[in-house]
């Protein structure tokens, strides 16, 4: 596609269970981003992913939190054991490995946990 | 190490009036700024860049921003808002070859008719 697809747009769980969050980036981007959007809030950092090199996972609020990046490609959030606070937007983001270019972002997952 | 200050979380002015909104940035380094903008339920969208070519650097929709290495501000501006300007504007930084994306808290930008 032309942009970064994200999946699904919106999901309602209940507490307790575990969700998983997709990420298609743009191809070709090296870099990959996840960031988490609540209410009225700005954006938070969880975790980036740049070419074959580790992650940074120091965005995530707990061990909860995992992501992983198959093939340097489409990426997966897996929240477990959800909470009422884990309600937000989650922004995915990539980026091309020029430097300077800009990060491209999803439209985002909308995750209501009830 | 970096980081984003943006000194307004909300601003608000009146239709056919300028806008500043304001973004300072810490860098060890020749940093990347970015603006971008969301409109309410919408996705983010990249209003203009820096990176290291012309200090001026002019976006959609009228703005544009100066990038002053001596007070290390971004700030964006537009002679003339117009209601459809009215969301959340995010100032972007991004320095080194680790290439993480700072971003600040936001400004909420009013615009009154």
């Amino acid at each position: 596609g032309a942009g970064v697809s994200q999946s699904p747009s919106n999901k309602v769980t209940e507490k307790g269970k575990d969700v998983e969050l997709r990420c298609d980036p743009i191809s070709g981007h090296t870099a990959l981003y996840w960031y988490r959007q609540s209410l009225g809030q700005g954006l938070e950092f969880l975790i980036y992913f740049q070419g074959n090199s580790a992650p940074d996972k120091s965005g995530l609020p707990s061990d909860r939190f995992s992501a992983e990046r198959t093939g340097g490609s489409v990426s997966t959030l897996t929240i477990q054991r959800t909470q009422q606070e884990d309600s937000a937007v989650y922004l995915c983001a990539s980026r091309p490995f020029q430097g300077g270019t800009e990060a491209f972002f999803g439209q985002g997952t909308r995750l209501t946990v009830v | 190490a970096q980081s984003v200050t943006q000194l307004d979380s909300h601003v608000s002015v009146s239709e056919g009036t300028p806008v500043l909104l304001r973004c300072n940035y810490s860098s060890s380094y020749s940093p990347s700024l970015f603006w971008y903008v969301q409109h309410p339920n919408k996705g983010l969208q990249l209003l203009l860049k820096y990176t290291s070519a012309a200090t001026l650097v002019k976006g959609i929709n009228g703005f544009e921003a100066e990038f002053k290495k001596s007070e290390t501000s971004f700030h964006l501006t537009k002679p003339s808002a117009h209601m459809s300007d009215a969301a959340e504007y995010f100032c972007v930084v991004s320095t080194g070859s680790a290439r993480q994306l700072t971003f600040g808290s936001g400004t909420q930008l009013t615009v009154l008719p």
